[in-house]
């Protein structure tokens, strides 16, 4: 099984800074067939699902803001908020579809300083 | 719209079955790979198992913690998923969401609660 290992469990970053968040798997997520990370970033705030917030490691979704962005490749990813905003308080995983089980990160709950 | 509801939930004794739905609508549901995710209180998410699409033969995979014990199903009739729980273990208790697959999970329900206790 590939294992995602976020960091840090959790942040408190002051409003309007950046927030960033770390995710590495256990092995290689760059698959060959399309060149792409198969990582997705998701945003669970209190109380609610989960919302696709990243795909391949770097397409941000239709809808999400342009503070968010994802980076990184093969075994290393990072989550960044590049100014952040009381509405971002939550817990954020990252996840391997690479293979099968599929598994997340731990999760990494941010929140405001 | 996607929509994804989930029902079926509420306390079960350990030991028991329970069968959980999921309907979908604002896509279309035959041609989509559909996965089960759980969370139990407090904790982060754990992937439960995914049914492919019928031109993949409806076929699954399940994490080792609930092989043997969940069923994954579908009918492309009613634009429904299933989880049969069998066998059902304190540790089972989790809200269970479905969510729908575009390699991804895409879109996600808001979940239904199991509670397994006696």
């Amino acid at each position: 099984d590939i294992v995602m290992t976020q960091s840090p469990d959790s942040l408190a970053v002051s409003l309007g800074e950046r927030a960033t968040i770390n995710c590495k798997s256990s092995q290689s997520i760059l698959h060959t067939s399309n060149n792409k990370n198969w990582l997705a970033w998701y945003q669970q705030k209190p109380g609610q699902s989960p919302k696709l917030l990243i795909s391949w490691a770097s397409t941000r979704e239709s809808g999400v803001p342009d503070r968010f962005s994802g980076s990184g490749s093969g075994t290393d990813f990072t989550l960044t908020i590049s100014s952040l905003q009381a509405e971002d308080v939550a817990v954020y995983y990252c996840h391997q579809h690479y293979s099968t089980p599929q598994t997340f990160g731990q999760g990494t709950k941010l929140e405001i300083k | 719209e996607v929509q994804l509801v989930e029902s079926g939930g509420g306390l079960v004794q350990p030991g028991g079955s329970l069968r959980l739905s999921c309907a979908a609508s604002g896509f279309t549901f035959s041609g989509t790979y559909m996965h089960w995710v759980r969370q139990a209180p407090g904790k982060g998410l754990e992937w439960v198992g995914r049914i492919r699409n019928n031109a993949n033969s409806d076929t699954t995979d399940y994490a080792a913690s609930v092989r043997g014990r969940f069923i994954i199903s579908r009918d492309d009739s009613k634009n429904s998923l299933y989880l049969q729980m069998n066998s059902l273990e304190t540790e089972d208790t989790a809200m269970y969401y479905c969510a729908r697959e575009n390699y991804f999970l895409e879109n996600w329900g808001q979940g239904t609660l199991v509670t397994v206790s006696s």
